[in-house]
């Protein structure tokens, strides 16, 4: 059964700071792996997505990440922290048709 | 493109009263949607899948009879919370895939609170 893990459940960061919000997954095939974003009080949006080809993904804001097969990871980056990325996110893996997530993270964004 | 719309947003109702969610795609055909409920700082629980015309699937451990699912159409899905208690209170989040796609748009969520 695939699963997610994601490594700190709160991150805080300056403004124009570097962002790492750590998710490691577990599949038994190859993975499609999401990360989503949630403001409070609301749904989830779509950040980015890997399902097959480059490694490298880049998605809304700003933000990108990359899969390491060999490290099971599938961490998410922005190289400059803005005050409106404070919010929760969520890592998560496609289980046949269904998204296994992950605890989520909040990051705080500091001024 | 790919806006899921839930109505309504908030809700509060008396223990013992049945309440609906509705949850719409708006602008592409959902062939297939989902309900999780979230707890307070809790990650997303998926409760049930929907396929369009077809008997939605419940996950272990959800109660079919409880919380109602019909998918009616490609672009409506609704959830109904029947004889609600508080410990039903929670945020209920659908989301809304297209046949053929693996990414799920989510809804805003409807914040469900039974007195």
């Amino acid at each position: 059964a695939q699963s997610v893990t994601q490594l700190g459940s709160h991150v805080s960061v300056s403004e124009g700071a570097l962002v790492l919000l750590r998710c490691n997954y577990s599949s038994s095939v190859p993975p499609y792996l999401f990360w989503y974003v949630q403001y409070p009080n609301q749904g989830l949006q779509l950040l980015l997505k890997y399902t097959t080809g480059a490694t490298l993904v880049k998605g809304i804001n700003g933000f990108e990440a990359e899969f390491k097969k060999s490290e099971t990871s599938f961490h998410l980056t922005k190289p400059s922290a803005h005050m409106s990325d404070a919010a929760e996110y969520f890592c998560a893996v496609r289980s046949s048709t269904k998204l296994v997530f992950g605890a989520g993270t909040i990051l705080r964004v500091k001024s | 493109g790919a806006v899921v719309s839930q109505h309504p947003s908030r809700v509060i109702c008396k223990s013992g009263t049945s309440v609906k969610i509705e949850c719409r795609s708006l602008d592409f055909q959902a062939t297939t949607m989902f309900w999780y409920r979230q707890f307070p700082k809790q990650s997303l629980m998926l409760m049930a899948t929907s396929n369009e015309g077809s008997k939605a699937t419940y996950e272990q451990g959800v109660e079919k009879d409880k919380f109602l699912i019909n998918h009616a159409s490609l672009t409506l899905s609704t959830l109904t919370v029947t004889s609600a208690h508080p410990e039903d209170s929670s945020f209920y989040i659908c989301s809304a895939r297209s046949g053929g796609t693996d990414t799920q748009y989510f809804g805003p969520g409807t914040r469900l609170t039974v007195l």
